[in-house]
């Protein structure tokens, strides 16, 4: 039982590029959520799923898109990365309580 | 003692104290709360969760109290250890499927 993993655990990209943050887990929960995390604030969410097939957005969802086709797998694509997305991500995953967050994957965008 | 860094509160202590961390909850809807242990460069990790049917709940060497009159949450490590070094993250939600919104956090120090 793996729970939450992420990857990559850290990445640089350039301005306008697009990459996809990978998340799974394996505690077959139906809720996922996608945080991030700037120095000094707590996590702002971004998208998170109540299930497969059904997303929706959070406190700070621009510039972020996301799909679950699964129930185990939750992918993050920044489509056109700007400096403002440089950051922390963490996913999570919960059944009806407490989510429980995979380790993040550190994101610089130059 | 306690003071307001550039960007997190933060507690000193020395180890064998005891440590209590506050946060102040926003949603008076809200009937679950739990605390979160980070350290640096991993992610968020459960302590205890508490029910807004009750008004403290005991973990080891945590316990953590909720006052709903003043939207109070608090958080009480005992005889505190240089491991409990992190920031700690209340966060709070309606029960059920809904998202968790998440204070902004308290990094605790311990000192040997």
């Amino acid at each position: 039982n793996a729970g939450v993993t992420q990857t990559p655990k850290f990445q640089v990209l350039k301005t306008g590029q697009s990459m996809t943050l990978q998340c799974a887990q394996d505690m077959n929960h139906e809720y996922m959520s996608w945080y991030r995390q700037d120095p000094g604030m707590g996590l702002r969410l971004i998208h998170y799923s109540v299930g497969a097939g059904i997303t929706d957005q959070g406190e700070v969802p621009n510039g972020y898109n996301v799909s679950r086709s699964t129930t185990e797998d939750f992918p993050l694509r920044l489509l056109s990365a700007a400096p403002s997305q440089t950051s922390v991500y963490f996913c999570a995953s919960s059944s009806r309580e407490t989510q429980y967050f995979g380790p993040g994957t550190r994101l610089l965008v130059l | 003692g306690e003071s307001v860094g550039l960007h997190l509160p933060t507690l000193s202590v020395q180890e064998g104290d005891n440590s209590i961390i506050n946060c102040a909850y926003s949603n008076s809807a809200s009937d679950y709360f739990i605390w979160y242990k980070q350290e640096s460069g991993k992610g968020p990790q459960f302590i205890i969760d508490i029910r807004s049917n009750m008004d403290k709940r005991q973990g080891q060497r945590v316990t953590v109290l909720l006052n709903k009159t003043v939207k109070h949450l608090s958080l009480q490590i005992a005889a505190t250890q240089p491991g409990d070094s992190a920031v700690y993250f209340c966060a709070e939600k309606v029960e059920g499927y809904s998202t968790l919104t998440f204070g902004k956090g308290t990094m605790l120090l311990v000192s040997p």
